[in-house]
Formats: structure tokens, sequence, C-alpha cells
């Protein structure tokens, strides 16, 4: 158990629905990175927080949103879904800015239909 | 974008035998990290390789970093069953500023066959 927390685990929704991802991170950290899994285009960095602020963009979509609250989960929200943003999405955690290990949840899968 | 590649994208073995991924990466990077994907689930951290280190071991994985050439390759040794998952290589590059993000490499498939 890595101590990071990912509800839902499955999604299964309709193309132009929004959808809300939850990532509670370990106790103490204050990072949290959102990831994007899928089988063509492998694992892709999203965004990072940092106690509270946004730090870091990667290949988010316009659609797509997110935001760390003052107890330090995250939340990923994805509008105007596709079928291409079915995938699996997750969230790791870090202590802080340093060069350490990241620390996964066991992904949150999400279906559009 | 992935900043790094791997080789072989699969590998098969029988249970016993070492296993060697590779993992060539693009730009300058503080450190190396590989992790552990069983099949739809979190990743798991496995090493962590710095910048000015060579070889780092733990238990049955000896990592390699070769920076002149932007590579570095995973062996795993007396391999099992269990070891059976998908391994990625990350990077954390310097031009990354405080985000320290990791990016990822497109994984191999090891399979072990019993």
């Amino acid at each position: 158990d890595s101590g990071v927390t990912q509800t839902p685990k499955h999604l299964i929704t309709a193309t132009g629905q929004r959808v809300t991802l939850r990532c509670s991170p370990r106790s103490g950290d204050l990072s949290v990175y959102w990831y994007q899994q899928s089988l063509d285009q492998g694992l892709q960095f999203l965004i990072q927080y940092y106690n509270g602020e946004e730090r870091a963009k990667g290949n988010i979509l316009e659609r797509f949103s997110a935001q760390q609250f003052p107890d330090l989960h995250s939340e990923l929200n994805l509008s105007s879904l596709e079928l291409g943003d079915s995938a699996l999405y997750f969230c790791a955690s870090r202590t802080g800015l340093e060069d350490t290990e990241a620390f996964f949840g066991q992904g949150t899968r999400l279906t559009v239909v | 974008s992935q900043q790094g590649e791997e080789d072989p994208q699969a590998l098969s073995i029988q249970e016993g035998e070492n296993a060697t991924m590779n993992c060539s990466y693009k730009t300058s990077i503080n450190n190396l990290q590989w992790y552990r994907q069983n099949s739809g689930r979190g990743l798991v951290h496995l090493i962590l390789i710095r910048s000015n280190e060579r070889e780092k071991h733990s238990g049955r994985l000896r990592v390699t970093l070769d920076t002149s050439k932007k590579s570095s390759s995973l062996l795993i040794t007396a391999s099992r069953a269990a070891d059976t998952a998908s391994y990625f290589c990350a990077t954390v590059a310097i031009s990354s500023g405080s985000a320290r993000q990791l990016t990822f490499g497109s994984g191999t498939q090891l399979t072990v066959l019993p």
C-alpha cells in the first residue's frame, strides 16, 4: 500500500459528460502529480501541485483542470469527455520538491462510451 | 511527450534467467528511476540512481547509468514468475525547474515463464 488513495477506482460515463477524480496523497506529502496512461500515449504527465499551488503543467487539455485543497487532497476535473479520454488516471505524491521517489495511487480507470 | 524509450518493448524469459531492460533518454537529468507496474495497477518505485552514480544495486536489481550515452539498464537476476510486470524508467530533467516531475519511458513488458 503506497498510502496514496484514489477514488473512484472505475468510472464509466458518456461522451460530453464531466467527471471528478479524487486523490488523497500520503500523509505529510505536499506535492501531488497527475498522470494519464493510455495504450497509444503511454504515461503522460498532466499537472503538478505543491502545497495548494500549481507548479507545472504537462500535456493537459484545456477541458481538464485540477486543484489542490488546503487539506492537500487533489481533484482532477475532466469535462466535455471524448472517447479518446478513456485511460487510467494516476495520482502520485512526494514529500516536497526534492528528487526522490514518487508514490502512486492505484489509479482511476475511466471509460467514456 | 515521453523522455525515454525502452528496449525491448516486450521480453519473455524462463524463471531463473536474467532479464535486462534498457532505457534511453533525451535531456540532461538529475536522476533516473525505475518503476514497476503490475497489470492495470499503480506504479511502484524500484530504485533511483543519481546522475553522478554509475551503478547501483538493490537485492536482485542492478541499475547502470551512462550519462554520456544518455542511457540506463535494469538487470533483474534469477527472475521469478512474480517479476512479470511492466517496467518503466523515469527521469527528472534538470530543465524541470522546481517541479521535478517524472517523465516516463514507454516501458518494457516482462513475462517470466514458470
